[in-house]
């Protein structure tokens, strides 16, 4: 089974300061079709988790630029530029490439400090 | 605009069947171009996948929930259904259906079932 491994897993940051999340896996997530199927989400206290970038770079449509997102292979990173109060929450990464299906990391909760 | 809304019993007995189900609006659950699935997350914990399924019957699941897991899809409702057997404490969780394309991009809000005497 694949698993995906995020550190840390929890992070306080000054508002205005950047924030970095790594999220590993244990087998490539690069698919024959050229694809690599890395995404990450963000969920906020009390609601579902919402998806923020889409093969391992994209911002899904409305996503501020401050969220970039990057890696390739097994090695991948979500990066906020300057946290906000409105960032707070726990941040996913998950892979889809392998079937029977998804696998999501475990989680990186953000504070603000 | 998609709207997803799970339901069911908020309350299921050790041993029984948790039954839920997810009422697509706004999109046909017959679409070619999606799976729809079921993720859950025990009270303060993460995520954890538990299926998905394609509007033509074809069906995946989680391997650690597979013997006691069954989604299926009701075309005439647009109504997708989850049914885990001999649940336990362990089943405790906020339960989400969700609508994949690549990825999981519409959540419903939830479905909290307590697995309790």
């Amino acid at each position: 089974d694949i698993v995906m491994t995020q550190t840390p897993l929890s992070l306080s940051v000054t508002p205005g300061q950047p924030a970095s999340i790594s999220c590993k896996s244990s087998q490539s997530l690069l698919h024959s079709d050229g694809k690599t199927y890395l995404y990450w989400y963000l969920q906020k206290s009390g609601q579902p988790p919402q998806l923020l970038i889409y093969g391992v770079s994209n911002r899904l449509s409305g996503v501020p630029d401050k969220f970039t997102g990057s890696g390739s292979g097994t090695d991948f990173t979500l990066k906020i530029s300057r946290v906000e109060a409105e960032d707070v929450g726990v941040y996913y990464c998950m892979q889809s490439k392998f079937l029977p299906g998804d696998t999501f990391g475990q989680g990186t909760k953000l504070e603000i400090k | 605009q998609l709207q997803l809304q799970e339901s069911g019993p908020g309350l299921v007995k050790p041993s029984e069947t948790l039954s839920l189900t997810c009422n697509v609006s706004g999109a046909s659950i017959n679409s070619s171009n999606y799976y729809w699935g079921w993720i859950r997350q025990p009270p303060g914990k993460g995520l954890e996948w538990i299926g998905s399924l394609y509007y033509s019957g074809n069906t995946y699941y989680n391997p650690s929930l597979q013997n006691r897991v069954t989604i299926s899809v009701d075309t005439s409702k647009n109504q997708l259904s989850l049914k885990l057997t001999s649940v336990t404490a362990a089943d405790t969780a906020m339960y989400y259906c969700a609508r994949r394309g690549g990825t999981y991009d519409r959540w419903g809000q939830g479905a909290l079932v307590t697995v309790s005497s």
